[in-house]
């Protein structure tokens, strides 16, 4: 069974778009996160959501939205996608804050 | 906020090698975690390690802590096509927030 899952794999779309990357781990890990990973591999956290509370990367654009209806989900929503919104996404859980993440297989987005 | 930075940033080498990957942090370390990425997959939680001096093994690899020095190494013995991939480290900080290391690019030549 497949610990963090994220839909779609793939995503191309145009700019001026929106779009949402869905994230679901059923480990029942208390923390979710979601990470940016550029084109020089390296990743930059965007947020991290624990029992509502959300912590918000201040480079991150309000363009990017977290949405969690439950504990098992956190899903990303983009609007107004630009250019360099292109890059691999990934959802990530751990149990806190402190112990290891799990990471999903990662959404690449390209913004054509 | 918690930087940690790896070195080197990419590394070529011949199947049978032994390498090295270093991660060091700009601030004390709550524990430090390896992850490997196979190119266009996820990552793999490869180990943890939380006291100083504290080393663990997992096949052929060896990761070591030395908190006073605020670093860690990834040892690989006898390197195998198998082993290439990105190499992460990564750590939390005394928030509630984790961050990774910029990255090691292996690739092994057999």
């Amino acid at each position: 069974d497949t610990a963090v899952s994220q839909t779609p794999k793939y995503l191309v779309t145009q700019m001026g778009n929106d779009k949402s990357i869905k994230c679901e781990q059923n480990l029942g890990h208390d923390t979710m996160y979601w990470y940016k990973q550029d084109s020089k591999k390296f990743l930059k956290i965007m947020f991290s959501y624990n029992n509502k509370e959300l912590i918000i990367n201040e480079t991150v654009p309000n363009r990017f939205s977290p949405k969690s209806p439950d504990k098992a989900h956190l899903n990303l929503h983009i609007n107004s996608l630009e250019l360099g919104d292109s890059a691999v996404y990934f959802c990530a859980s751990s149990q806190t804050s402190s112990t290891s993440l799990h990471f999903g297989n990662g959404t690449r987005l390209t913004v054509t | 906020s918690q930087e940690l930075e790896q070195s080197p940033q990419s590394l070529i080498v011949q199947e049978g090698k032994n390498l090295t990957i270093n991660c060091t942090s700009s601030k004390t370390l709550y524990g430090l975690y390896w992850y490997k990425q196979k190119y266009g997959e996820g990552l793999i939680f490869l180990m943890m390690l939380q006291k100083g001096g504290e080393e663990k093994s997992h096949e052929k690899i060896t990761a070591k802590l030395d908190e006073k020095k605020q670093q860690s190494s990834l040892h690989i013995t006898a390197s195998q096509p198998s082993h290439a991939g990105i190499y992460l480290c990564g750590a939390p900080n005394t928030g509630n927030q984790f961050y990774f290391g910029t990255g090691t690019s292996l690739t092994v030549i057999p």
